[in-house]
């Protein structure tokens, strides 16, 4: 068990839908990242938070958005979903403001769109 | 932006060693990591090096060469274990922050 808590750990639905992910990250850590890892691809930058507020954005979707909370537990979520979606959402978390310290990854949501 | 290559498939023997290159080419360079991933489950850490050298941690190693933007990933003494993705990660600062990103991963198999 690494620290970082991400739900759900599997998730089916249906294009045009919408999902929500979640992480909690590992006690101490104020940062939070998440990643995309489609099958048989590298991970994909997302987005990433410290203490609340958005640090950095890779590639991510307009259809796509995040937060960090007060209690600094983050929130993905993912609308409009198309078929390309589908993949592994990791969190990480880190206890430094940015890839300062070594991320510590979730063990990631499985997203499956039919 | 960043660029991150390594080799998207190896096959080594159980016992022996195998190297695993990676070669970057980034502005802001701040670190380098490599991550262990097993099928379907979460990368692990295995090495940091942010200094030109050799970083030698039980049966893994790590090189860095800061100039040549070139670093690999040394497994010696290989177990079926090792059969995994292994992820090169480099470490960016710019426009005040840093950013970690990874290349597409080599797929190592170790056969009996």
């Amino acid at each position: 068990d690494s620290g970082v808590t991400q739900t759900p750990k599997h998730l089916i639905t249906a294009t045009g839908q919408r999902v929500t992910l979640r992480c909690s990250p590992r006690s101490g850590d104020l940062s939070v990242y998440w990643y995309q890892q489609s099958l048989d691809q590298g991970l994909q930058f997302l987005i990433q938070y410290y203490n609340g507020e958005e640090r950095a954005k890779g590639n991510i979707l307009e259809r796509f958005s995040a937060q960090q909370f007060p209690d600094l537990h983050s929130e993905l979520n993912l609308s409009s979903l198309e078929l390309g979606d589908s993949a592994l959402y990791f969190c990480a978390s880190s206890a430094g403001e940015a890839g300062a310290n070594v991320l510590t990854f979730g063990a990631g949501s499985r997203l499956t769109v039919l | 932006g960043q660029n991150i290559d390594q080799p998207t498939e190896m096959t080594a023997t159980e016992g022996a060693i195998v190297q695993i290159n990676c070669t970057y080419q980034t502005s802001g360079f701040n670190g380098l990591f490599w991550y262990q991933q097993h099928a379907g489950e979460a990368p692990t850490f295995l090495s940091y090096n942010v200094l030109d050298g050799l970083e030698e941690k039980g049966r893994f190693s790590s090189f860095l060469s800061r100039s040549k933007g070139y670093s690999y990933l040394l497994l010696k003494e290989l177990q079926m274990k090792d059969s995994a993705s292994y992820l090169c990660a480099v470490r960016t600062y710019s426009g005040g922050y840093q950013k970690v990103t990874f290349g597409t991963g080599t797929k190592l198999q170790v056969i009996p």
